[in-house]
This record gives structure tokens, C-alpha cells and sequence, in this order.
């Protein structure tokens, strides 16, 4: 059975970088078979999906947000990383990671989420 | 961006009795390998959403048949044949046409008891 689990600051300054970790438990981030996603949900609102990485290193970001996200993989410790750059109050939100089936688009096995407030 | 609108935003349920949720997207989910990527989550109180069903109607691993979804093309619906008290929190509608470069999620259904 997989698992997420998502690491990182609870706050962040304003104009600075979020930055998050995923580390995954019982399953290779390096199978072709997932992709491995971020998403977030601002307080009180719904889902925003923010993109996904590859075995491969392949990106696939939000537009809405593609000038301010990078994601990578660190295969050697089975864990994959996002950034969120010149971060405003408006990124506030719980920051979830995912699994997504490669072949059906399934986010079948999630983190508990880390929530990340963006104040000064 | 496809834009999915999800109706009504909240729904209150007597235990037993049935609950049905609306899904309409901005364009069709109907990708040309024939398949339509319409997906339903249910997200519980304090936790992550959790798959229930993939593919307008495929019922995903160990979710009950009380579940079920229909649609095509535009217009899908969430139907729940009996509701029980462990099915409260948020159902969102998610397409996944575009996959894996975007996913857009509805604004959510609150179903209580």
C-alpha cells in the first residue's frame, strides 16, 4: 500500500519560495506506471490542481501557475519536490501530493496535506 | 481552461433516502481514444479526497455499489442509491481529457445528514 506524505514550512514570507516535499512509502517514484502530482485547496474552497512530474523528469504544470512552479524528482531518496515562487496570501492553502495513474488519470493514493500559510 | 460546474452546492440527505449531484463541463470530456475522463471524489471531513469513481461510471476499488455515475459528452451525474451517515463531506467532479498536463475540479457538493 502506498504512501504520502507531504513535508515542509507552515509559513512562508511573502514574495519568497515555498518549497514542499513528498516522500513516498511502498512504491518506486520511478515507475512508468504514476505520475506524481501536487494540488492545493485554499481555505474554505475547493480543489486546484498545481501539476505532475514523470519518472522521466517530464513537467506538466497548470498554466495559471507555470511561471512559478517547479517540480522535480529525487529518485535516490524516493521522494519528488515542489516550488512555488514569489508566493502572495492568495497561496495560502493546503498543499496535497498525489499519485496519478498513468493510464487512467486516477489520483488514487493521496497525502494528509500540510497546510501553508504565506504571511510576514 | 475547462471549467466544470457542479450542482446543487449543497444537498441535505435523510439517512436511506437517494442523492443525486450534477456535473456539466465547459467542453466535451470525450477524448478521441474513446474514452471520457470524467472522474468523481468524495472528500471526508479533516481528509484528502478520495477516488470513487473513474471514467464517468467505473466504480473504483473497494466504493460501494451505492455509488453510481452516469453521463456523456457534457453532462454527468453523481447518484448515491441510499445514503448513510459516512458518506457526508464534499463530492467534486474532476476532468482529466487533458491529462497528465491539467485537471480542473468542480467548486464542490457539501452533502450532510
Amino acid at each position: 500500500q502506498v504512501q504520502l506524505q507531504e513535508s515542509g514550512p507552515g509559513l512562508v514570507i511573502p514574495s519568497e519560495t515555498l518549497s514542499l516535499t513528498c516522500t513516498v512509502s511502498g512504491g518506486s517514484i520511478s515507475s512508468s506506471s504514476h505520475y506524481w502530482g501536487w494540488i492545493r485547496q485554499a481555505p474554505g474552497k475547493g480543489l486546484e490542481w498545481i501539476g505532475s512530474v514523470y519518472y522521466s523528469g517530464d513537467t506538466f504544470c497548470n498554466p495559471s501557475l507555470k511561471s512559478r512552479v517547479a517540480i522535480s524528482l529525487d529518485t535516490s531518496n524516493n521522494q519528488f519536490s515542489l516550488k512555488l515562487s514569489s508566493v502572495t496570501a492568495a497561496d495560502t492553502a493546503v498543499y496535497y501530493c498525489a499519485r496519478v495513474g498513468t493510464m487512467t488519470g486516477i489520483l488514487d493514493s493521496w497525502g494528509q496535506g500540510t497546510l501553508v500559510t504565506v504571511s510576514s | 481552461e475547462i471549467v466544470m460546474t457542479q450542482t446543487p452546492l449543497s444537498l441535505s440527505v435523510t439517512p436511506g433516502q437517494p442523492a443525486s449531484i450534477s456535473c456539466k463541463s465547459s467542453q466535451s470530456l470525450l477524448h478521441s481514444d474513446g474514452r471520457t475522463y470524467l472522474y468523481w471524489y468524495l472528500q471526508k471531513p479533516g481528509q484528502p479526497p478520495q477516488i470513487l469513481i473513474y471514467e464517468v461510471f467505473s466504480r473504483f476499488s473497494g466504493v460501494p455499489d451505492r455509488f453510481s455515475g452516469s453521463g456523456s459528452g457534457t453532462d454527468f451525474t453523481l447518484k448515491i442509491s441510499r445514503v448513510e451517515a459516512e458518506d457526508v463531506g464534499v463530492y467534486y467532479c474532476m476532468q482529466g481529457i487533458h491529462l497528465p498536463f491539467m485537471y480542473t475540479f468542480g467548486q464542490g457538493t457539501k452533502l450532510e445528514i
